[in-house]
Formats: C-alpha cells, sequence, structure tokens
C-alpha cells in the first residue's frame, strides 16, 4: 500500500464549477502537507501548504487537512480552464524535507 | 535565473552508458532535493543537500545513483551503467532556509531521460 493515495481521475468540469481534489495517507507522522500544479513536461508548482490540521485560503484554493481521518482536501472556486493540469499532494514528516508525493489527478476544466 | 534550472531538457542514451543530469537551485537555497517522476506517477524522493553534505539519501534505489554538491550550490545526479528501468523524469528542487526549517521546495522542469 502506498503511503499517499490519490485518485489519478481524469476530472472533467466545467468552468465556473467548484473543484474538489483529495488524497488520503496512512502514516500519522505526516505534519506537513503541500499542494503542486503540474502543467505537462513542466516541473511540479506550489500552490500551497499548511502544517497540522486546519483550513488555509489563497485566492480560489482553499486547503483542507484532517488529521484524524488522515485526509486532506484542495477546492478550487470558479474553476477556470488555465487551472486545468494535474494536481499533485505531497506531504512530510520533518519540516518540508522528503515529500511523499500522491499520483497526481488530472483536471480538466470545460470551457 | 529566477527558477530552478536543470540541464539538459532531455536525454537519450543507451543501455549501459553514465550520465549525468545537472541542477542549478535558485539563489540562496540551501537546500536541494532530487525526485524521479515515472509517467503517471507522482514523484519519488531520492535525495537532499544541506548545503553541501547530503542529508537523506535514503531514497537512491541502487549503488548506481550518485549525487554530490561540492560547492553547497550546484548539484549534479550520476547514473552508472544506465538501465531501460532507469528512463522517468529526473526532477530538481530547492528551498530556502527560516530560522532552522527548511521551506516548501520550488522545482526545475526536470530531465527527461531515455534509456534505449
Amino acid at each position: 500500500q502506498k503511503e499517499v493515495e490519490q485518485d489519478p481521475g481524469p476530472l472533467s468540469v466545467p468552468e465556473g464549477a467548484i473543484v474538489s481534489l483529495n488524497c488520503t495517507y496512512s502514516n500519522s507522522a505526516f505534519q506537513y502537507f503541500m499542494w503542486y500544479r503540474q502543467y505537462s513536461r513542466k516541473g511540479p508548482e506550489l500552490l500551497m501548504y499548511t502544517y497540522s490540521s486546519g483550513n488555509k485560503e489563497d485566492g480560489r484554493f482553499t486547503a483542507q487537512v484532517d488529521k484524524s481521518s488522515k485526509y486532506i482536501s484542495l477546492f478550487i472556486r470558479d474553476s477556470q480552464p488555465s487551472d486545468s493540469a494535474t494536481y499533485l499532494c505531497a506531504m512530510s514528516r520533518y519540516n518540508f524535507n522528503k515529500f511523499y508525493f500522491g499520483s497526481g489527478t488530472k483536471l480538466n476544466v470545460k470551457p | 535565473g529566477a527558477g530552478v534550472s536543470q540541464t539538459p531538457s532531455n536525454k537519450v542514451t543507451e543501455k549501459g552508458k553514465y550520465v549525468e543530469l545537472r541542477c542549478d537551485p535558485i539563489s540562496g537555497h540551501t537546500a536541494l532535493y532530487w525526485y524521479r517522476q515515472s509517467l503517471g506517477q507522482g514523484p519519488e524522493f531520492l535525495i537532499y543537500f544541506q548545503g553541501t553534505g547530503a542529508a537523506d539519501d535514503s531514497g537512491l534505489p541502487n549503488d548506481r545513483f550518485f549525487a554530490v554538491r561540492p560547492e553547497g550550490s550546484v548539484s549534479t545526479l550520476k547514473i552508472q551503467r544506465t538501465e531501460r528501468g532507469d528512463s522517468a523524469v529526473y526532477l530538481c528542487a530547492s528551498s530556502f532556509n527560516l530560522g532552522g526549517i527548511n521551506q516548501p521546495q520550488h522545482f526545475g522542469d526536470g530531465t527527461r531521460l531515455s534509456i534505449l
């Protein structure tokens, strides 16, 4: 079993929809949680990061961490075609070192 | 440059050859990381450097893989006796240290390695 599980999708939504992306994990020692966006043939781009449980909002993006359920989410409001990409969750035990990534969810936002 | 720079962007070589992949981190970033990403998968940790020393090399798959960062800036990932299974995108990331804690990593666009 992988330490971080993520539904690969693809997830297809109309422009303007609210998107929910999720990851589950098995290691309760994870404390740092990140979301990256990756366009085709590009490196991952940091979107948001949080420490421990709770919510964090940045513009159209909201990240949630529920450590009791070992479940993290990324919500995208008013989705745009430019949001079409693969979204990767990542987590680590100590600081932001040695990330464990999910396999990524491919999102397609249709105009 | 402003971001993490990796060269070459693409590398094609024959099985059994030696390859070197270079990473130039963001200026001032003290930590540097190497990951490997196979098609349809998330990046997989290989090694990370704090300054010149390898702080954690637990992800290197075997002794054919080696990485150096002699002056605490540029790093080179070296793969000996390449095998077809080594084909992947090799990603480099760097981060700065704030109050003794490394901050989230910023990635380059990777080197796409193909072993024929």
